[in-house]
């Protein structure tokens, strides 16, 4: 499993775009990337996943350079409400996930 | 996305006492489970892997005999805590992974288990 990297926190004013940026340098052939939100006592909800390029929802982007050795997210037009913890992690098909730290994101008004 | 859920969203029990969380993947068929346990302003802790109809995979350090799980259908995994202490107070949360052509895992919404 490819060990991810990621800022511990970030801050943003509302109406701005937020970037997080997440190394995982031994990524594999087969691993996917995926990123999940989770609010204080709730579990994580998937935001976005991708295997290379970018991929967009109407959540996130997400950008995933050629080598893949790092993935981006990124939050159009923050609001209060995106405050919350931001994980990135890499995957392969079924298997398990193992949380990182994640990234401590506040939004102010 | 998939819905997944736990019951109960949260319990109260006396120390020595066991108890019960279940796990169900509401619009899917699921393979495979996971359960995670996290204590306040900490990560997710992976606990055990689920398998429709055969023995769960426990990560290194938690007790099988403690934690037992049971995944006897498709759609259902439980997870009982035996024997509870208030050390194993905790946020446990389970996940299901969909089979499809991205194999995303979705999570419950969690279970606050309290040992007084």
């Amino acid at each position: 499993l490819a060990k991810t990297t990621q800022p511990i926190s970030m801050d943003s004013y509302e109406g701005q775009e937020v970037n997080i940026t997440c190394s995982h340098n031994n990524i594999a052939t087969n691993d996917y990337i995926t990123w999940y939100q989770q609010f204080p006592s709730q579990g994580p909800r998937f935001i976005i996943q991708g295997y290379k390029t970018k991929v967009t929802n109407e959540v996130a982007s997400l950008f995933i350079p050629a080598d893949r050795k790092s993935s981006t997210l990124s939050l159009p037009r923050v609001s209060l409400s995106d405050t919350a913890v931001y994980y990135c992690l890499v995957r392969r098909n079924t298997d398990k996930l193992i949380f990182g730290t994640g990234t401590r994101l506040q939004v102010f008004p | 996305g998939a819905v997944v859920s736990q019951h109960p969203s949260w319990v109260i029990c006396k120390s020595g006492t066991s108890v019960k969380i279940e796990c169900r993947s509401l619009d899917f068929q699921a393979t495979t489970m996971f359960w995670y346990r996290q204590f306040p302003k900490q990560s997710l802790m992976l606990m055990a892997t689920s398998n429709e109809g055969s023995k769960a995979t426990y990560e290194q350090g938690v007790e099988k005999d403690k934690f037992l799980i049971n995944h006897a259908s498709l759609t259902l995994s439980t997870l009982t805590v035996t024997s509870a202490h208030p050390e194993d107070s905790s946020f446990y949360i389970c996940s299901a992974i969909q089979e499809d052509s991205t194999d995303t895992q979705y999570f419950g919404p969690g279970t606050r288990l309290t040992v007084l």
